[in-house]
């Protein structure tokens, strides 16, 4: 069965840390890869997305991430986190062939400390 | 621009009453709809979807059902809550040339007491 796994279930970071949450999918057709962010008491924000073309992605807020086919990943990165980054983490994934289902993960739990 | 409407948005029932949680899209036609859940401390996971009237996919089993009576409307119902089906409740469309991008309702909290 298709399933995303997130590693990281609780993250704890001080300011101008840098950050990385893993994402893992277990396909190997098509994919588009989506990372989402709910802030304390706020709806689901899209972060990022990739469909095709450059691995690397940018999104809003200077976060990144990188499509690795052959470890069947798409991890988020930040250089330096900001205590306003403290929220809850989300990758998805929709796989081909599937009428545009998003999978999530159990989603990464981060909280900065100032 | 596509919109989506929830209601009710929040919601207090008791173990054993029915549900009926309503959904309708603006902006759109003969879009493919879905229902997530959010329960406490888990991610989101896909209960249903719909490509179109009266079509309906179910994800996992349970004590939930949906139905799509008309294009732009999808409802999610149950004839006896559990204190399980307790969490946030989005619907959900999907925008974008290749529809492979997808747009979230402002959801319904549901507690079940």
């Amino acid at each position: 069965a298709q399933s995303v796994s997130q590693h990281n279930h609780h993250v704890i970071l001080s300011e101008a840390a840098s950050l990385e949450l893993g994402c893992n999918y277990s396909y190997g057709g098509t994919v588009n890869l989506f990372w989402y962010v709910q802030y304390p008491g706020q709806h689901l924000q899209l972060l990022l997305k990739y469909f095709s073309g450059d691995p690397l992605v940018k999104g809003i807020k200077g976060f990144e991430a990188e499509f690795i086919k052959s470890k069947f990943s798409f991890n988020l990165r930040k250089p330096s986190v900001q205590w306003s980054d403290t929220a809850e983490y989300f990758c998805a994934v929709m796989f081909s062939g599937g009428y545009n289902k998003l999978i999530f993960g159990a989603g990464t739990r981060l909280a900065v400390h100032p | 621009s596509q919109t989506i409407h929830q209601w009710p948005a929040t919601l207090v029932q008791p173990v054993g009453s029915p549900l009926s949680l309503e959904c309708t899209v603006e902006g759109t036609s003969n879009p493919n709809l879905y229902w997530y859940r959010q329960a406490a401390g888990r991610g989101l996971q896909l209960l249903f979807y719909s490509v179109g009237i009266g079509q309906i996919s179910s994800e996992v089993p349970q004590n939930l059902s949906a139905s799509r009576p008309q294009d732009r409307q999808f409802i999610l119902s149950s004839k006896k809550l559990l204190l399980s089906d307790s969490g946030f409740y989005l619907c959900v469309t999907t925008r974008g040339s290749s529809y492979n991008e997808q747009f979230f309702g402002p959801g319904t909290r549901l507690t079940v007491l």
